[in-house]
């Protein structure tokens, strides 16, 4: 089955700098991969998605970035600000199987002022 | 919308005890699912119901049971509580219109087994 890592497991920036995730995973046949902001006390959301026929997808001050050949795939935001301080979560979809994900571990975010 | 929406948001049991969490959404989403959030784990499908009338396990299934009452209802029941079923549990929605989809998430509820 699928399999997905995710780093750092932390990460703490300075308000205004980028912050990157990386997840990599091992089913090359996956095709869909989302991300999730979870924030203290609620469930996961979805922040940005992409699809196996894209190499880079942009929504404001957020991006991710998918190199298919090496199976990695990347979370980048810009201009941090201290509500972006979350757990992040990748997810991969598990080949053909419909709907089914397999998430990684999650990073925590700390955005400091 | 309200999406989907989780009862009850937290609870207590003993060893033994039984209970059932609810789960609805209203996005006329055919399919459902059933995760458990441990720290350092990400979240593991627990069981899913790809349409109504439709059950199956995910990868950590034993010790629970689904019912999918109709397209809009996903219950999760815990027969007999073990201390390792302490988890924040998640439901979430999918309308199955094609593979890779977004899934939607609700609030959690957070169990604690004495």
């Amino acid at each position: 089955g699928e399999n997905v890592e995710q780093h750092p497991s932390t990460l703490s920036v300075q308000e205004g700098d980028s912050a990157v995730i990386k997840c990599t995973y091992s089913d090359s046949a996956s095709n869909y991969f989302p991300w999730y902001k979870q924030e203290l006390g609620k469930g996961p959301q979805l922040i940005i998605d992409i699809r196996s026929n894209v190499g880079e997808k942009k929504d404001q001050r957020i991006a991710v970035t998918l190199n298919k050949t090496a199976k990695h795939f990347s979370l980048h935001i810009t201009e941090t600000q201290p509500e972006d301080s979350a757990v992040y979560f990748c997810a991969a979809s598990q080949g053909d199987s419909w709907g089914k994900f397999q998430f990684g571990a999650g990073t925590q975010v700390v955005v400091t002022p | 919308n309200a999406g989907v929406t989780q009862t009850p948001k937290f609870q207590v049991l003993k060893t033994g005890q039984s209970m059932t969490l609810q789960c609805a959404q209203d996005m006329n989403h055919n399919s459902m699912y059933w995760y458990r959030q441990d720290p350092g784990m990400g979240l593991r499908l627990i069981y899913y119901s790809a349409s109504e009338g439709t059950t199956d396990k995910g990868e950590v299934p034993n010790g629970y049971n689904v019912s999918r009452l109709n397209k809009r209802e996903f219950s999760l029941r815990l027969e007999s509580a073990a201390p390792s079923q302490t988890s924040v549990y998640f439901c979430a929605s999918s309308p199955r219109r094609g593979k890779g989809e977004t899934q939607y998430f609700g609030p959690g509820t957070r169990l604690l087994v004495l």
